[in-house]
Parts: structure tokens; C-alpha cells; sequence
């Protein structure tokens, strides 16, 4: 089975960043995807990683180590409306997505 | 607008009953996927389509089942609904099947209770 490890909660205050850990255990790799889903909507694709390293988008970064199985979502510059689940997806041998519990993000003022 | 709709937003749904959810896009994307997000669980793929006339069963297929028979619409059906599906369904769909930075675009969910 897929075994994908996220932590439950976090919170940070307007302004500061913010580390989302991801851990993985799957029958093999073809990607791994950040989700951001919004209370009551659905989630939206942010970022993708295949390779090992680091993706930046704007205040988003995404980083991939595939040895380690491990990843990281870096929110920086932290705004209210960042406050959100973040979801954590690999993508299998077969292409489909097994998805982490997701990350509720909090952000204070 | 393009994008994905599902139908209905909500249902509360007596137990044994049978139920449809639809699903409908209008990206001409040839994979599509049924998820049903529960607390504390994530999003859990119940069945997936490949492309039209083909489907597959996913992570949680038991008590669900879909067709495919054109390109736009991917209908899931509770045969026999019971209160262990109460949760908030999911439709996405994504170009194709998995490949590259292919992405999958999810609908606004549908609120179930089963009770």
C-alpha cells in the first residue's frame, strides 16, 4: 500500500514562512504534486516535482529528495489567505495519485 | 467558463437507497477520477476512467460504481446507499492518464449524507 506522512497542523503567524513536510513510502514514483484546498472548496494543483531539487513559483517552493522519500512545501511571505489545507499527492506506478490526510495551515495576524 | 461540474452540491440520502452523482467537464480531458474525501483520511480514489468506454476500480471501489460512455460525463452510482458513505465526493479529471507535469483538475464536490 501507499504510505504517505504529513503533520496534522501548523500555524504561523502574517508575514513569517512556513515548512510542510512530506514523507512517502509507495510502490514507485512518478511525481509528486502540492495541493491547496481551501475550506469548503476544492483543492488546486501548486506545484509538481519529479526531479530532485528544489521548484520555486512566486512565494511558493517545493523540494524533492527521492532517496530520502521526502518533500517540502515552503510557503513564504505568509498572507491570511494562505490559511488552507495542503495536500501532498505521489504519483504511482500505475499514475494514480495517493494523497497525504493534508496539512491545515493557519495563519495569525 | 471551462471546467469541471458536479451535481448535486448536496444530499441527504436515507439509507438503502440508490444514488447518482454527476460529474460533467468540458476541458476534453480524457482521464477522469472519482475521490471521497473523509477526516483525518485524505482523498481516496474510488474508481478512475483512462479514457471513454474504460474504467477502472481505485483505493475504495466497494459500493460505488461509474461508467464512461462519452468523453465529458463520469456519473457515480450508490447502488445501495449506507451511512459508512457519508463523506464529500470529488470528481477530477486531468488530460490523460499520468505523464509528465500532467495535472488533475478537481470539481466542487458534493456533500453526502447517508443516514
Amino acid at each position: 500500500g501507499q504510505n504517505i506522512d504529513q503533520p496534522t497542523e501548523m500555524t504561523a503567524t502574517e508575514g513569517a514562512i512556513v515548512q510542510i513536510n512530506c514523507t512517502y513510502q509507495t510502490s514507485g514514483f512518478n511525481g509528486l504534486f502540492w495541493y491547496q484546498q481551501h475550506a469548503g472548496e476544492a483543492p488546486t494543483f501548486l506545484s509538481y516535482n519529479v526531479l530532485d531539487g528544489l521548484e520555486e513559483k512566486g512565494r511558493f517552493s517545493s523540494f524533492l529528495s527521492r532517496s530520502k522519500g521526502y518533500s517540502y512545501l515552503l510557503l513564504k511571505e505568509l498572507q491570511m489567505k494562505d490559511s488552507a489545507s495542503y495536500l501532498c499527492a505521489v504519483r504511482d506506478d500505475d499514475y494514480k495519485l495517493s494523497f497525504g490526510a493534508g496539512t491545515t495551515v493557519t495563519v495569525r495576524a | 467558463i471551462a471546467g469541471i461540474t458536479q451535481a448535486p452540491t448536496s444530499q441527504i440520502l436515507a439509507a438503502g437507497r440508490r444514488m447518482t452523482l454527476r460529474c460533467t467537464q468540458d476541458m476534453r480531458h480524457n482521464a477522469m477520477y472519482w475521490y471521497r474525501q473523509d477526516l483525518g483520511l485524505g482523498l481516496r480514489l474510488i474508481h478512475y476512467s483512462n479514457t471513454a468506454g474504460t474504467t477502472g476500480k481505485g483505493e475504495v471501489p466497494d459500493g460505488y460504481s461509474v461508467s464512461r460512455a462519452n468523453t465529458d460525463d463520469f456519473p457515480l452510482t450508490l447502488a445501495s446507499a449506507v451511512p459508512s458513505q457519508t463523506s464529500v465526493y470529488f470528481c477530477a479529471s486531468s488530460v490523460s492518464s499520468g505523464s509528465g507535469t500532467d495535472t488533475q483538475y478537481f470539481g466542487p464536490g458534493t456533500r453526502l449524507t447517508v443516514l
